[in-house]
């Protein structure tokens, strides 16, 4: 159980677009999820915090109009990175806290992480 | 403020047992846990421990805790090459929020 699953694994987009990423909880119910930026060999930084059908709370230093998150059901979050440019390149985790059959309360379950590269 | 420290990188031989050190500053946290993460991939909690502990034993692993020095280590045994990673204390805040903050990681690397 606790299974969170993110797609894309990776991607590759010119700079200028906009890339959605989608974290999804398989098998329980996620009432808060949570989004990471990991710079390589650094250590995750908490981006946002959604709870399902509210809006998002950003971290101090993280522009909400770039970083679009939307939890609009109760197994799926999507962030959505616009206008992206070369220094928004970076691996995504996102997290997933909920209710469910051998779920630890209060406990996040990681997804496995999106590489993004913007040339 | 919540802030995490580690050491940034431990080397050991096959078999040895390892030791990775975490401090933390915020004396109200209630959880503290250590994740293992693999190059490329996502983060798996690999044990945790509530802050009115002094220790936790799963099998290979052990977690020390002294909330006095706010100072949490996680020793493997028997360390095996597929041990090598990198692995993450983090410290849970008691708001309701419930956020992690996480040290930088720590590098283990086994040598055969």
């Amino acid at each position: 159980g606790a299974v969170v699953s993110q797609h894309p694994s990776w991607v590759i987009c010119k700079s200028g677009t906009s890339v959605k990423i989608e974290c999804r909880s398989l098998d329980f119910q996620a009432t808060t999820m949570f989004w990471y930026r990991q710079f390589p060999k650094q250590s995750l930084m908490l981006m946002a915090t959604s709870n399902e059908g509210s809006k998002a709370t950003y971290e101090q230093g993280v522009e909400k109009d770039k970083f679009l998150i939307n939890h609009a059901s109760l197994t799926l979050s999507t962030l959505t990175v616009t206008s992206a440019h070369p220094e928004d390149s970076s691996f995504y985790i996102c997290s997933a806290r909920g209710t469910g059959r051998g779920l630890l309360t209060y406990e996040q379950y990681f997804g496995p992480g999106t590489r993004l590269t913007v040339t | 403020g919540e802030d995490v420290e580690q050491s940034l990188f431990l080397s050991v031989r096959e078999g040895d047992s390892s030791v990775i050190n975490c401090t933390y500053t915020d004396s109200s946290s209630t959880y503290l846990y250590w994740y293992k993460q693999e190059p490329g991939a996502g983060l798996q909690l690999l044990t945790y421990i509530f802050s009115n502990m002094d220790m936790k034993q799963d099998q290979r692993l052990t977690v020390l805790l002294n909330k006095k020095d706010k100072h949490l280590s996680l020793r493997i045994a028997d360390t095996q090459t597929g041990d090598s990673a990198i692995y993450f204390c983090a410290e849970r805040t008691p708001s309701n929020t419930g956020k992690l903050i996480f040290g930088q990681g720590t590098t283990l690397q086994v040598k055969p």
